[in-house]
């Protein structure tokens, strides 16, 4: 059984560029939770997919956008970023909302915006 | 709004110590509770996770409790060890809701 897997596991961006940023989920999982955390804070939920449509977002502006594919992956994608945007982000799987089973999360992608 | 608190920030405690770690929280409505492990600049790694029906839970030299009424949960950890250093979190998903919410982590350094 694979984990969670996120790719790249750094990047470094300029401000006012767009990135991308994805996530392969746990087989078995279809639904697909992103997190940013600051340093020294916990993550804050963006939003979460199931079964390719987003079912919950958090208090993240519109240049927060994302995707699910068929196979229950997922993109984050982050427009003109800001250097408050400089964060690890998370990407959490779960079987479901029917499954009380928890999330397993992914290394996260550390992304530093200057 | 769920507000989940986690005292202390940090903290420091010699090899073999039993310890506890506290996280509250401000809305009883909750589905789980998830209690993760994370090393400096790495993802989380889940250690217990108690269903809302449930009291507590327990793995290796791990055990977590759960008390709805009183908005409380503890991580209590056995025989500390040094391998046991890291930032530990609890968060919570409410009724209703997957969305998971953390607190800000317990800094945790066993001592040799």
């Amino acid at each position: 059984e694979t984990g969670v897997t996120q790719s790249p596991t750094h990047l470094i961006k300029t401000r006012g560029q767009q990135v991308t940023l994805r996530c392969s989920s746990q087989s078995g999982h279809n639904t697909v939770s992103w997190y940013q955390q600051a340093l020294g804070q916990g993550p804050q939920f963006i939003f979460q997919y199931y079964r390719e449509e987003e079912n919950g977002r958090g208090n993240f502006p519109p240049r927060f956008s994302g995707l699910q594919f068929p196979n229950y992956s997922s993109e984050l994608n982050v427009n003109a970023l800001e250097l408050d945007d400089s964060a690890l982000y998370l990407c959490a799987s779960t079987s479901g909302p029917s499954e009380p089973y928890g999330y397993t999360f992914g290394s996260g992608t550390r992304l530093t915006v200057v | 709004k769920q507000e989940v608190t986690q005292i202390p920030a940090a903290l420091s405690v010699p090899e073999g110590e039993n310890l506890v770690l506290n996280c509250s929280f401000t809305d009883s409505a909750i589905y789980n509770l998830q209690w993760f492990r994370q090393d400096p600049g790495k993802g989380l790694t889940s250690l217990l996770l108690i269903q809302s029906s449930q009291r507590e839970q327990t793995s290796g030299r791990l055990n977590a409790s759960l008390d709805k009424s009183s908005g409380r949960s503890t991580l209590y950890i056995a025989a500390s060890q040094p391998g046991d250093s890291a930032t530990y979190l609890c968060a919570l998903s409410g009724a209703g809701s997957y969305q998971l919410t953390f607190g800000k982590g317990t800094k945790l350094s066993v001592i040799p």
